[in-house]
């Protein structure tokens, strides 16, 4: 069980805009920054957006974040097929003194 | 530009010691402002934060309470690389593991290696 809860699936058609949400607590999301991350299968995570919202260099504008008390948000706008995997939100948890994940949500481009 | 190159065995006995080392380049392990974790993930646990290792004048450790017990992260200055120990494994600890950088938030991973824990 994920400390972080995310759908476990999502989709939409391309040109779409889609949004993943992420939900905590007081201790994670509630007092600190929330990043996301792209995985392709048997590669490693991916830094998709750092500090609720910051695009490092080469990611697409088509990618933000949001954050609203404990939930923040994933948004991707003209939905493409190669946006089609997974995606997970992360965040520092200050009563666990650790980084805390979601379970990931699947993508699916239809 | 950071790289982490993680190494050691993918296949490790019940009981046994499970032992892993990442290498960093473009950065120091001893850097005032990034720390060194271990993340795994598995189908049943997700994504999971094992522990990290940082130097703030000193040498500190951080362990996640589900391995606090077994575990060790121990940075090596003369290699520039940090080190995972998990005792007393079973299969439960079979998972993909990575080594990671967060400065302040976890930028870069190791390309992961998939430890199985079998007899």
């Amino acid at each position: 069980q994920s400390v972080l809860t995310q759908p476990p699936s999502a989709s939409g058609t391309p040109g779409q805009r889609v949004t993943i949400s992420c939900s905590g607590s007081s201790s994670n999301i509630g007092r600190d920054y929330v990043n996301w991350y792209q995985q392709f299968p048997g590669t490693a995570p991916k830094l998709l957006i750092y500090r609720n919202n910051q695009r490092p260099s080469g990611v697409p504008d088509r990618f933000s974040g949001s954050k609203s008390g404990t939930s923040a948000s994933l948004a991707i706008s003209g939905l493409r097929s190669e946006d089609e995997t997974d995606y997970y939100c992360a965040a520092w948890d200050d009563t666990l003194s650790g980084w805390v994940f979601g379970g990931g949500t699947k993508l699916t481009v239809l | 530009q950071v790289q982490l190159q993680q190494s050691g065995p993918g296949l490790v006995k019940p009981s046994q010691t499970l032992s892993l080392t990442c290498a960093i380049s473009g950065d120091s392990v001893s850097s005032n402002s990034a720390a060194w974790n271990w993340i795994r993930q598995s189908p049943s646990r997700g994504l999971e934060w094992l522990g990290r290792t940082y130097y703030r004048s000193k040498w500190y450790n951080g362990y996640a309470l589900s391995v606090k017990s077994r575990i060790i992260i121990n940075p090596d200055t003369s290699k520039n690389q940090f080190s995972l120990q998990l005792n007393s494994v079973t299969p439960e600890d079979t998972a993909v593991y990575y080594c990671a950088r967060s400065a302040p938030y976890v930028d870069y991973w190791g390309q992961g290696t998939l430890v199985t824990v079998s007899s």
